[in-house]
């Protein structure tokens, strides 16, 4: 079976500094990993995919992630936080095995001045 | 603006009625999901269409959950009788296929009183 887990279910940063939000996974088949982000009452936007190939990944607004298998992890980053990324990170991974989607709890990032 | 659309955005009913909720995926896209979300959780599959065809129902409550997507384009998700603890949000994704990123529209805020 797959799973993911998001070390902290909340995290807190000042602007301007280093925003790391944790994904682990579970998987006996090489997975595909996917960070999305919500806002408040909307739907998830896809921040970034790992599907093969090069394993740091680079997304929309200035996040990246590093798959690292030996780790089973997939930590997303950003260097320099901003108040607009305030916001809800679900990670989730892929296998062909279970052939579908499956999200850790999220992490809510709030960014504070 | 989320290129899956799903009305309504919001829903207040009492236990016991029944509600639904439409998704339109992303024109072409031949897979379409229905997640639930509770507060401070991720999105859980409730069920999975390629084309007109279930492929995943395995967590939906068929007790009193029904979901169809008759001609393999949009979509219907149907709760009868609601009860309290099916508060949550109703999200609906679309894909191209199995594996591939899934987009997903505003969700439905479902509260049952």
């Amino acid at each position: 079976a797959q799973s993911v887990t998001q070390l902290g279910s909340h995290v807190s940063v000042s602007e301007g500094a280093l925003v790391l939000l944790r994904c682990n996974y579970s998987s006996s088949v090489p997975p595909y990993l996917f960070w999305y982000v919500q806002y408040p009452n909307q739907g998830l936007q896809l921040l970034l995919k790992y599907l093969s190939g090069s394993t740091l990944v680079k997304g929309i607004n200035g996040f990246e992630a590093e798959f690292k298998k030996s780790e089973t992890s997939f930590h997303l980053t950003k260097p320099s936080a901003h108040m607009s990324d305030a916001a809800e990170f679900l990670c989730a991974v892929f296998t062909g095995t279970a052939s579908k989607l499956t999200f850790g709890t999220g992490t809510r990032l709030q960014v504070t001045l | 603006e989320a290129e899956v659309a799903q009305s309504p955005r919001y829903k207040i009913t009492e236990k016991s009625q029944a509600v639904a909720f439409w998704c339109d995926p992303i024109s072409g896209h031949a897979t379409l999901y229905w997640y639930r979300q509770i507060l401070g959780q991720g999105p859980e599959l409730l069920v999975q269409f390629q084309d007109e065809s279930v492929v995943d129902d395995s967590q939906l409550p068929k007790d009193r959950f029904s979901a169809e997507r008759l001609k393999g384009v949009d979509s219907t998700l149907k709760i009868q009788p609601a009860e309290l603890g099916d508060s949550a949000m109703y999200l609906c994704a679309s894909s191209l296929g199995q594996g591939q990123p899934q987009h997903f529209g505003d969700g439905t805020r479902l509260s049952i009183l």
